[in-house]
């Protein structure tokens, strides 16, 4: 069974680089037709997809964040990660890592990490 | 303000049925599968349906999904206590660049 793990810096600064990452097991993160995600819930809000990753080289991003959001796969360690560039106390969410399935009618995550806190604040 | 909009909150007895709506356009909820999602509090979002109506291996038979037009439903029947949690409708919109977009959930009270 498919598990995940998040784990990165509590706090970051803002305008610094918020970097987390998420381990998998239980399944090999080079598997075909996986889709990783990033997805973050501010205390008290919604859920937001940040982006995704797929065949661990192409991209998707929210377009509220694109341009502040990069992910990306590492094969050898079996993770993925997210990097989040000048942040701001708007970014303060639970972060959570999740596997995708994706094709070209259905979108759904059906694996979640438990979710890590990150505070931005100075 | 998101494109999917589900009602803040409902409530219920134990015992009793619940539906939570999930309302979108023709964009999305109209021409896409949806899926379901439970938050137990302090827990991460778990699938309760995928694909309108399907439920993942474990999710018991009285949570139900259900889509007309351009709004879906989400049913659940017998409730217990342990059913109070927060709920997210999710699905996608060929209108817009996210892959995946949420409702803004509903807070179930089991009364």
């Amino acid at each position: 069974q498919l598990q995940l793990q998040e784990s990165g810096p509590g706090l970051a600064k803002p305008s610094e680089t918020l970097s987390l990452t998420c381990s998998v097991s239980g399944g090999s993160i080079s598997t075909t037709n996986f889709y990783w995600a990033w997805i973050r819930q501010p205390p008290g809000k919604g859920l937001e997809w940040i982006g995704s990753i797929y065949d661990t080289e192409t991209t998707y991003y929210s377009p509220s964040l694109q341009s502040r959001v990069t992910i990306s796969v590492d094969t050898s360690t079996n993770q993925f990660s997210l990097k989040v560039t000048s942040v701001t106390a708007a970014d303060t969410a639970v972060y959570y890592c999740a596997k995708a399935s994706i094709t070209g009618t259905t979108r759904y995550f059906d694996s979640w990490g438990p979710g890590t806190l990150v505070t931005v604040s100075s | 303000q998101s494109v999917l909009t589900q009602p803040p909150s409902v409530s219920a007895a134990p015992g009793q049925k619940v539906t939570i709506s999930c309302s979108g356009s023709s964009s999305n909820i109209g021409t896409k599968y949806v899926s379901w999602y439970q938050q137990l509090p302090g827990t991460a979002p778990k699938l309760l349906i995928y694909d309108n109506y399907k439920r993942p291996s474990g999710i018991p038979d009285r949570f139900s999904g259900s889509k007309s037009g351009t709004s879906a439903t989400l049913a659940i029947t017998g409730l217990q206590t342990g059913d109070e949690a927060d709920y997210y409708c999710g699905t996608w919109d060929s209108s817009l660049r996210a892959l995946v977009i949420f409702g803004g959930g509903t807070k179930l009270t089991v009364l």
